[in-house]
């Protein structure tokens, strides 16, 4: 089974930190896609990256980064010079087909992170 | 990044009722919706696959009866909740997956709605 693990329940860093969220994921599947979301407090999903099995290039946009390792299985989050409004519950989650051929997201337990001003 | 709507917002109910909650793919089509469930301080959890057409993919341990799909329409599904209980509230988040403009047929990011809070007394 698939499965999606953020070990970090919750950071705390003060304005202007780079702070970075971890994700790990086990999957059988030789392809498939890796995401990140956003929930804000007002409970609305984000959707932040996609990333397929077969780029394992580094992202960035803006603050935003991320690091993409097949070969640990990992696939990190950082935010730099963090904000105040990245205050924010944030979601790795794994793409996983269902047995009726459609794909379904396996969510991490998330990880909450609040940026003190 | 593509829209996706969901009403109501919040609602509160009476033991027993039934609750309709909607969501809506305002700028793209979506063959598939997913609906998910989730709890206070908790991840989401995948309840059904809603496809356009046909009879909704439960996944283990939701019951189907309790909560009905209809996706109707290539633009919105429905989940109701019938003969709601306390335990029932949660907060109801819908996604809908956006096919793209690149021709693929799978692996689509999945946009999600708002979310519903329903809180049953």
């Amino acid at each position: 089974a698939q499965k999606v693990t953020q070990a970090q329940t919750e950071i705390s860093v003060v304005e202007k930190e780079d702070v970075t969220l971890d994700c790990v994921y086990e999957t059988r599947d030789t392809t498939y896609y890796l995401f990140w979301y956003k929930q804000p407090p007002s409970g609305e999903l984000v959707f932040l990256i996609r990333r397929n099995s077969f780029d394992e290039q580094n992202e960035i946009s803006g603050r935003y980064s991320w690091n993409f390792q097949k070969s640990t299985s990992s696939f990190n989050f950082t935010i730099t010079a963090s904000q105040v409004v990245d205050s924010a519950v944030y979601f790795c989650a794994l793409s996983e087909l269902t047995q009726g051929g459609s794909e379904k997201l396996v969510f991490g337990k998330g990880m909450k992170l609040t940026v003190n001003p | 990044g593509a829209v996706v709507s969901q009403h109501p917002s919040r609602v509160i109910c009476k033991s027993g009722t039934s609750v309709k909650i909607e969501c809506r793919s305002l700028d793209f089509q979506a063959t598939t919706m997913f609906w998910y469930r989730q709890f206070p301080k908790q991840s989401l959890m995948l309840m059904a696959t809603s496809n356009e057409g046909s009879k909704a993919t439960y996944e283990q341990g939701v019951e189907k009866d309790k909560f009905l799909i209809n996706h109707a329409s290539l633009t919105l599904s429905t989940l109701t909740v019938t003969s709601a209980h306390p335990e029932d509230s949660s907060f109801y988040i819908c996604s809908a997956r956006d096919p793209g403009t690149s021709g693929r047929s799978s692996k689509e990011t999945q946009y999600f709605g708002p979310g519903t809070r329903l809180l049953v007394l």
